[in-house]
């Protein structure tokens, strides 16, 4: 069954560069979900989508943007990264029918900031 | 979200039964109470969830206190795979997952 596709896998920046991360939904999935883990912790909610629309908001700095295109994908832009962003981060997805359904997580892009 | 609690860890033998407990005792009428687990080096993967009745899927059982105050989820025979984080989450406006608290399974062979 086709699953969450994240790329890239794996990524280095130096401090205040930008990176962009990109997120395929499993196909008919509608909801887009962005979660951070930092090494040793549990992961946290960044954003989510629904119908290309942001939908919740959570621990989201106010350098980081993402949005939802017309074919359901999703990207993660990080401006002016800084160290405390190394982490992995996760996208998920889902199929909202206005009931507690399940995310289906993709494997994470790792992000290392130098 | 409704507050979990959740036991830091457990040991389990490998093929024998587990249960997770978990805990939450603000739960409202409406909360569904989901299962995710995290295995090394991988992103969470959902595990089962369920609103007042038990649930079963192919890998795992849900059984819910009738109270609805407790939940437990049992792995019917534990496998070295099943080794992970095990979180239980009760997720409200707009279905994000607030993980914290879970319990580290170790399975020993």
């Amino acid at each position: 069954a086709a699953g969450v596709i994240q790329s890239p896998r794996h990524l280095i920046k130096e401090k205040r560069e930008t990176a962009t991360l990109k997120c395929y939904p499993i196909p008919r999935h509608d909801t887009v979900y962005w979660y951070q883990q930092g090494p040793g912790q549990d992961p946290q909610f960044l954003i989510s989508f629904y119908e290309k629309m942001q939908s919740d908001k959570g621990s989201i700095p106010d350098r980081f943007s993402a949005q939802q295109f017309s074919d359901y994908h999703s990207e993660l832009n990080m401006s002016s990264l800084e160290l405390g962003d190394s982490a992995l981060y996760f996208c998920a997805s889902s199929f909202w029918t206005g009931k507690r359904y399940e995310q289906y997580f993709g494997p994470g892009t790792r992000l290392t900031v130098t | 979200d409704a507050k979990t609690t959740q036991p830091n860890s457990m040991e389990s033998n490998e093929e024998e039964p587990v249960h997770l407990p978990c805990n939450h005792s603000t739960i409202s009428g409406t909360d569904y109470i989901h299962w995710y687990r995290q295995l090394p080096s991988q992103g969470p993967e959902y595990v089962i969830h369920g609103l007042t009745s038990n649930v079963n899927n192919r890998m795992a059982s849900l059984a819910i206190a009738e109270d609805r105050k407790s939940s437990t989820l049992i792995l019917h025979r534990a496998t070295l795979r099943d080794a992970a984080v095990y979180y239980c989450i009760l997720p409200k406006t707009g279905n994000m997952l607030t993980f914290g608290g879970g319990t580290r399974l170790m399975v020993k062979p």
